[in-house]
């Protein structure tokens, strides 16, 4: 099994509509959950962080189950902006970050 | 502030060759990290700096690559003997945190190896 695995997409949604990305994990010893974006040809940045519970952060809700060892990522009100490349990073020892192969999701006008 | 910077951007190489990849971290940050991202793959960890020490290095493909940050500050990914297969980006981060507290990290551009 991968250390992180996602649904690679794409997702193709209209703009306005509400999506959800989910990622699994296999590091029990994980503690700390990310986020991030990476646009076409573009550098990953960082979207959100993921602690406990989970948070929101205006249109974006990120969600940590780590009982089933998944986290999710919610988009509100879609806007052709949000297309890109969505990375699940659980962070296990030191600050070693291991990244997901993305999710693809693509705004439609 | 200046951000995570990178050079040379694209980098063409024979097999065979050396290269050497530079990275300059956002000044200040303690932590730095190398990452490689093949085409449709996500960012595969690399090796890990914590000032000067390289604490994790456990992500290098083979003994061709080796990596250096001797004052704490600029990194440099260095591959000898080039492949075909080392074509990806190279991507560096770089993290003010040192602490298992935090892993935001701030990535640069990259630079894209193409072997030929």
């Amino acid at each position: 099994r991968k250390e992180v695995e996602q649904d690679p997409g794409p997702f193709n949604v209209p703009e306005g509509a509400t999506v959800a990305f989910n990622c699994t994990y296999s590091n029990s010893a994980s503690q700390s959950f990310f986020w991030y974006r990476q646009d076409c040809r573009k550098e990953p940045k960082l979207l959100m962080s993921v602690y406990s519970s989970g948070n929101e952060d205006g249109r974006f809700t990120a969600q940590l189950n780590r009982a089933s060892q998944y986290i999710s990522l919610l988009i509100r009100d879609s806007k052709l902006s949000d297309s890109a490349t969505y990375l699940c990073a659980p962070k296990g020892g030191y600050q070693k970050v291991t990244f997901g192969i993305g999710t693809k999701l693509q705004v439609i006008p | 502030g200046a951000g995570v910077s990178q050079s040379p951007r694209y980098k063409v190489a024979k097999r065979g060759q050396d290269v050497a990849l530079r990275c300059d971290p956002i000044s200040g940050h303690v932590s730095l990290f190398w990452y490689q991202q093949a085409l449709g793959q996500g960012p595969e960890f690399l090796t890990y700096f914590q000032n000067e020490a390289q604490l994790d290095k456990s992500g290098l493909p083979s003994d061709r690559f080796f990596a250096e940050r001797p004052e704490g500050s600029v990194s440099t990914l260095k591959i000898q003997r080039t492949q075909q297969e080392d074509s990806a980006v190279y991507l560096c981060a770089s993290s003010l945190r040192r602490d298992r507290g935090s892993g935001e990290q701030y990535f640069g551009p990259g630079t894209r190896l193409t072997v030929t």
